[in-house]
């Protein structure tokens, strides 16, 4: 069975960093595309960030370009998303992915909370 | 950015009911078209992809249409477990984006 869990959300302050885990289980992480996705409080669906199936290829939304990276460790079987200069929109829900082009499976979501 | 515009922002329906969502991309996504379904407080799970391919394990209550920029999320009769938040998503062409959300709730 598939699973993702997320975890490393909290609260930061404005400009400070976080980084965001996924495990992933049921399935090898390095034959297969992740995504992060995030939702604002109330708000829709935002697509963040993908890597490709070999990692070699990363994507990232304009709105946090320069400031996420996301990368993976094959030897764990997990995802990450560094989130660095964190701003007050950047709180959300951020849920890890399967795939890159419509997402199959989701993890629980992990909040990150942007406050003085 | 391909834009995706949801209809209605919400809906009140009875159990039984036949519902349709639609979803209108400001340009052509050749069927590269997904629905999801969120739960309050849960992850969004996926429906159907290619427009109208149900994900396995849906109940076939669930039916997917469209093609070009025009795509219809169908529930052919509404079970209590259906009142949720749902999601198109366009994934033809980066940046993948998603519809505003159809809250669907009970009448």
């Amino acid at each position: 069975e598939v699973q993702l869990l997320e975890s490393g959300g909290g609260l930061v302050q404005p400009g400070g960093s976080l980084r965001l885990s996924c495990a992933a289980s049921g399935f090898t992480l390095s034959n297969f595309p992740m995504t992060w996705v995030r939702q604002a409080p109330g708000r829709g669906l935002e697509w963040v960030s993908s890597i490709s199936g070999r990692g070699r290829t990363t994507f990232y939304a304009d709105s946090v370009k320069g400031r996420f990276t996301i990368s993976r460790d094959t030897s764990k079987n997990t995802l990450s998303l560094q989130m660095n200069s964190l701003r007050a929109e950047d709180t959300a829900v951020y849920y890890c992915a399967k795939s890159d082009s419509f997402y199959d499976h989701w993890g629980q979501g992990a909040l990150v909370t942007v406050s003085s | 950015d391909i834009q995706m515009i949801q209809s209605p922002a919400s809906l009140s329906a009875s159990v039984g009911d036949r519902v349709t969502i639609t979803c209108r991309a400001s340009q052509g996504i050749r069927n590269s078209l997904a629905w999801y379904q969120q739960q309050t407080g849960k992850a969004p799970k996926l429906l159907l992809y290619e427009a109208s391919r149900l994900e396995s394990g849906v109940p076939s209550r669930f039916s997917g249409s469209g093609s070009g920029t025009d795509y219809i999320l169908t529930i052919s009769s509404l079970q209590p477990e259906d009142f949720a938040t749902y999601y198109c998503h366009q994934y033809s062409r980066t940046p993948y984006t998603f519809g505003q959300g159809t809250r669907l709730e009970i009448k």
